[in-house]
């Protein structure tokens, strides 16, 4: 069964850095890109980012270039994604999703369930 | 970037019911369009790809069709799962963008 598996939800103070990560199982982790995107409290969904799980790879989306890393560890087919200088404007639900294809930009036909991460004083 | 506008931003229909959501691209994007179906607390699901290829286990009620700029999402008998906020996304340029979501809400 092809499936992502998000870790748990975090609350974080302002300022706080947060990991999120995102386990692949049920396929070839290597072959599908692998994207990020949220959903902030009432808004609609928001693209972050892809990270190349073969090469390491990495394209962000302008508006989170400064505090956002997308990494991988290719042992155990797992995709990560860590936010920095953490604001209550970070306080959404972070999906990791895979690329139908073989390259980033194909439907994304897999979703994680979704990380809740609540940045509050 | 791409801007994708849907519309209505909102409907309610009955289970039974046609419905039909539109979405516009700010220019052409051939046929990468892709829709998908979200419901609170869960994870987005797939639905059309390219446009009109229905995604592998998605009911055949769901169809898409269109190209350019101008796409349509018909579900053609609603049913009382399809209650849900619906997406467009182009992924012919780099950033993917979405659609706002329209929300299918029961009548």
């Amino acid at each position: 069964q092809v499936q992502l598996v998000q870790s748990g939800a975090e609350v974080k103070r302002p300022g706080a850095s947060v990991k999120i990560s995102c386990k692949a199982s049920g396929y070839t982790f290597s072959i599908h890109y692998v994207h990020w995107v949220r959903q902030a409290p009432g808004q609609g969904l928001e693209w972050m980012g892809w990270i190349n799980p073969n090469t390491g790879g990495t394209y962000y989306a302008q508006k989170f270039q400064d505090w956002v890393t997308m990494t991988r560890d290719t042992s155990i087919g797992t995709a990560y994604m860590e936010l920095q200088r953490l604001t209550s404007d970070a306080t959404a639900v972070y999906y990791c999703t895979r690329d139908q294809g073989e390259s980033y930009n194909d439907a994304f036909d897999v979703w994680g369930q979704g990380t809740m991460v609540t940045v509050s004083s | 970037d791409i801007q994708m506008t849907q519309s209505p931003s909102s409907l309610s229909a009955s289970v039974g019911d046609k419905v039909t959501i539109t979405c516009r691209a700010s220019q052409s994007i051939d046929g990468h369009l892709n829709w998908y179906q979200h419901k609170p607390r869960k994870a987005p699901r797939l639905l059309i790809y390219g446009a009109s290829s229905l995604e592998s286990g998605v009911p055949s009620r769901f169809s898409g069709s269109g190209s350019a700029t101008d796409f349509t999402l018909t579900i053609s008998v609603l049913q009382p799962e399809d209650f849900a906020t619906y997406y467009c996304q182009q992924t012919y340029d780099t950033p993917p963008t979405f659609g706002q979501g329209t929300k299918v809400e029961i009548k």
